[in-house]
């Protein structure tokens, strides 16, 4: 069955420090695959997307994240957070054909501390 | 361009009233979504449009119906509201094709049923 799985469901981290959020999927074919973040009270808005080609891809707001088909992972990275990266992060995979239907992992939510 | 635009912002009914919640997207999108938020499991689908005409079912449909009757508007109807459908309410849109895969999200509808 297609899954998403993001294990951690709250982090904290210090302003400054950099940051992983992890998300594993299972899925039958190649997918696609996407990073949302969304705001307190908001919607969700798209961080970055990998289709194909190079394994890491750059995103909005400096985040990062890289493909690995062996481990089945979407990893989510910043170098350095600052206060207003406070929100939750969803990872979503779709199909390459027809219409994506899009399956999201649960989220996880991250604090920041000043 | 408005974007994804969805009202009410806020809904409390009472069990067994009947509402439409309205979304709408000016950017000519063919692909519409509707998705329910619930803490713990990231977002659901719950009925898609391809294109005007053509609805399909999305993981959790029962209790909800849809119509897509023009490409900018994709009202979700709940036929007899229920305590179980108090969520977070997203529509969504996209245009075809692999280049097109990114979603658009409207700012929500939380509804409440009592």
């Amino acid at each position: 069955a297609q899954s998403v799985t993001q294990p951690d469901i709250h982090i904290t981290v210090s302003e400054g420090a950099s940051l992983e959020l992890r998300c594993n999927y299972s899925y039958g074919a190649t997918p696609y695959l996407f990073w949302y973040v969304q705001s307190p009270g908001q919607g969700l808005q798209l961080l970055l997307k990998y289709f194909s080609g190079d394994t890491l891809v750059q995103g909005i707001k400096g985040f990062e994240a890289e493909f690995k088909r062996s481990q089945s992972s979407f990893n989510l990275r910043k170098p350095s957070v600052h206060w207003s990266d406070a929100a939750e992060y969803f990872c979503a995979v779709g199909g390459t054909s027809g219409y994506n239907k899009l399956i999201f992992g649960a989220g996880t939510r991250l604090a920041v501390h000043p | 361009n408005a974007g994804v635009t969805q009202t009410p912002k806020f809904q409390v009914l009472k069990t067994g009233q009947s509402m439409t919640l309205q979304c709408a997207q000016d950017m000519n999108h063919e692909y519409m979504s509707w998705y329910r938020q619930d803490p713990g499991m990231g977002l659901r689908l719950i009925h898609y449009s391809v294109g005007a005409g053509i609805t399909d079912q999305g993981e959790v449909p029962n209790g909800y119906n849809v119509s897509r009757s023009t490409t900018e508007d994709f009202p979700l109807r709940l036929l007899s509201a229920a305590p179980s459908q108090t969520s977070v309410y997203f529509c969504a849109s996209r245009g075809p094709g692999q280049g097109a895969y990114e979603q658009y999200f409207g700012p929500g509808t939380r509804l409440t049923v009592t």
